[in-house]
């Protein structure tokens, strides 16, 4: 049983465009989630996170927006651009500092 | 900068043998966790540690152990190796829920095959 689910395997946008990654959950239980992106053969880098006290927090281009009443979070990118295309993950934090990770979403970001 | 390292990027083993892989931080964090990463199923967690000595299970901790002897190095021990765990093995570590810090922060992964 999935906690963590992202159901687009992949996303392509136009350079200059919103990226927009989605990621449900079905544990009311998380307090804390966070946004990874990972390169081929390298490990997954830390984006930006939300707390579960909060609906919205943004660095730079990145914005994280959670709806609790939905169990929805989403990961707002703009302007994308080339150096963005790669694997996003979503994951969850349960009352453990384990994390509960998402398949994961390619975005693809095209010229 | 946080740094964890991962003792070989690739590996090539043989049905049977025995595998070490090693996971070392340099940020004195308290916890460490071991990932496979495979294709359509993310990042799932073999085992973790939150302490010297101290581990606990994953969600897929079968054919595998750990070992934490010392705070900033943290093994993963296939027993006796087998195709089906052929992966990306991530390691990772962070700070414990007091320190207020929640991010995990990964190793370049050792990418196994085993034969």
């Amino acid at each position: 049983d999935q906690q963590v689910k992202q159901n687009s395997p992949s996303l392509s946008v136009q350079e200059g465009r919103i990226s927009i990654l989605n990621c449900d959950y079905t544990n009311s239980m998380f307090d804390y989630f966070l946004w990874y992106k990972k390169y081929p053969a390298e490990g997954p880098t830390f984006l930006i996170s939300i707390s579960s006290i909060k609906d919205k927090n943004e660095d730079g281009r990145f914005t994280v927006f959670l709806n609790k009443s939905a169990k929805h979070l989403s990961l707002h990118i703009v302007p994308s651009q080339p150096g963005d295309s790669a694997v996003y993950f979503c994951a969850a934090r349960e009352y453990t500092d384990k994390l509960i990770f998402g398949t994961g979403t390619r975005l693809q970001v095209f010229p | 900068d946080v740094k964890v390292t991962q003792s070989s990027r690739y590996l090539v083993k043989r049905t049977g043998e025995k595998v070490f892989l090693e996971c070392v931080q340099d940020m004195d964090h308290e916890n460490m966790f071991w990932y496979r990463q495979d294709p359509g199923l993310g990042l799932r967690l073999i085992y973790f540690s939150y302490d010297v000595k101290m581990k606990e299970k994953g969600d897929i901790p079968e054919g595998y152990s750990v070992s934490r002897e010392k705070k900033e190095r943290f093994s993963l021990i296939l027993e006796s190796a087998s195709t089906n765990q052929t992966s990306m093995y991530l390691c990772a570590s962070s700070y414990g829920r007091r320190e207020g810090r929640n991010e995990q922060f990964f190793g370049p992964g050792t990418r196994l095959t085993v034969l």
